[in-house]
């Protein structure tokens, strides 16, 4: 059973635009959520995360979102540009990002920056 | 610093052969991590180490073996490769668990 939930494989986006990126969680014990960018050949890098106890986290173009209510997390990037093109993975963690004990991923999204 | 590396890149082994994944990390942090990633598919924790001496397993830890001698590495053996362990190798070390920082990966295919 996938506790955490990426249900769009892949997102094409304009470049300029905003990309949103959604992720789904069904474990209520997870309280630190993640974003990971990973390029064909190479490992996932971190990009941003968020804690529980907030709602919104910003760096630079990209924030993410935190609806604990409804389990739901969303990563937006503006303006999108081509090296953003990508897949991106939403991980989740408990115990405050303590994380002794890895983390849970989402399948990932391709995300496509069209020229 | 190199951050994690991970060797070899590539491995084609046969059925039954055995081979140990190397991983080494130069930021003195004491948590570790084996992960696996299949196609189209998220990454899932195969074992993982809180220091030196201290391992435990993951979400899908059979077939596979670790050890943790130094803090800088992170081994993962396998003993009798089957088919079902094919898949791109991640390993990974945190100072805190937040923001895991990851190797390169070694892809592995078993026939």
């Amino acid at each position: 059973d996938q506790q955490v939930k990426q249900n769009s494989p892949s997102l094409s986006v304009q470049e300029g635009r905003i990309s949103i990126l959604n992720c789904d969680y069904t474990n209520s014990m997870f309280d630190y959520f993640l974003w990971y960018k990973k390029y064909p050949a190479e490992g996932p890098t971190f990009l941003i995360s968020i804690s529980s106890i907030k709602d919104k986290n910003e760096d630079g173009r990209f924030t993410v979102f935190l609806n604990k209510s409804a389990k739901h997390l969303s990563l937006h990037i503006v303006p999108s540009q081509p090296g953003d093109s990508a897949v991106y993975f939403c991980a989740a963690d408990m115990y405050s990002g303590g994380g002794a004990d890895g983390l849970t991923f989402g399948k990932g999204t391709h995300l496509i920056i069209q020229p | 610093n190199a951050g994690v590396t991970q060797t070899p890149k590539f491995r084609i082994l046969k059925i039954g052969q055995s081979m140990t994944l190397q991983c080494t990390q130069d930021m003195n942090h004491n948590y570790m991590y084996w992960y696996r990633q299949d196609p189209g598919m998220g990454l899932k924790l195969i074992y993982y180490s809180v220091g030196a001496g201290i391992t435990d397993k993951g979400e899908v830890p059979n077939g596979y073996n670790v050890s943790r001698s130094t803090t800088e590495d992170f081994p993962l053996r396998l003993e009798l490769a089957a088919p079902s362990q094919t898949s791109v190798y991640f390993c990974a070390s945190s100072y805190s668990g937040k923001g895991q920082f990851f190797g390169p990966g070694t892809r592995l295919t078993v026939l």
